[in-house]
């Protein structure tokens, strides 16, 4: 079945510090791989997105993906986190080729920021 | 080049009544998805369309719920007779035609009230 699995439910962390939110995906074909950001109130924003190439992808605000095919992961990173990171991250899979495109979404990590 | 459109942004309605969500997507996209987030939940499928077809609608409750994507227009998401169930943020994406990158971009989103 396909699926995506965010561990996390919630995570906080202190500004300036560095954070992984994790992303676990099961995909039968080559899968297209996103991470979006909703921040309170708003609709979702595209961080960033791999679906071939280097797998070590760098998107908006700093953040950075990467892919491992072997751990069917896509870990979102950010080497120093600020306060305006406070939001909700979502990680989704989708096809690479084919017409129908749906993606499958993970159930998203509340990221909060201590001062 | 304008990015989704959704309308109204809030929208309150007595029970019984009908609510209809207005969604246009991004110039040159033919592909549309509704979404719905209920307050700390996460995104919900509810049903993808291509101009003038239903794709998938695997999300959608089999009563009260329709959706269209005609030829001319917007996308509508229609509720009949809502109930208090149905207060949340409805969430409408497009993606540009087959063939190209897989990535959806997301509106403002309708938030729902149902009184």
């Amino acid at each position: 079945a396909q699926s995506v699995t965010q561990p996390d439910i919630h995570i906080t962390v202190s500004e300036g510090a560095s954070l992984e939110l994790r992303c676990n995906y099961s995909y039968g074909a080559t899968p297209y791989l996103f991470w979006y950001v909703q921040s309170p109130g708003q609709g979702l924003q595209l961080l960033l997105k791999y679906f071939s190439g280097d797998t070590l992808v760098q998107g908006i605000k700093g953040f950075e993906a990467e892919f491992k095919r072997s751990q069917s992961s896509f870990n979102l990173r950010k080497p120093s986190v600020h306060w305006s990171d406070a939001a909700e991250y979502f990680c989704a899979v989708g096809p690479f080729a084919g017409n129908n495109r749906k993606l499958i979404w993970g159930l998203g990590t509340s990221l909060a920021v201590n001062p | 080049n304008a990015g989704v459109m959704q309308n109204p942004r809030h929208l309150v309605r007595r029970r019984g009544q009908e609510a209809r969500l207005r969604c246009s997507p991004m110039k040159g996209h033919s592909h549309v998805y509704w979404y719905r987030q209920l307050p700390e939940e996460g995104l919900k499928f509810m049903v993808y369309l291509q101009k003038e077809n239903i794709i998938d609608e695997s999300g959608m409750p089999k009563e009260r719920f329709s959706a269209e994507f005609p030829k001319e227009g917007p996308s509508i998401l229609r509720i009949q007779q809502v109930v208090r169930g149905d207060s949340a943020a409805y969430f409408c994406a497009s993606s540009p035609p087959s063939g190209s990158t897989n990535e959806q971009f997301f509106g403002p989103g309708t938030r729902l009230t149902v009184l």
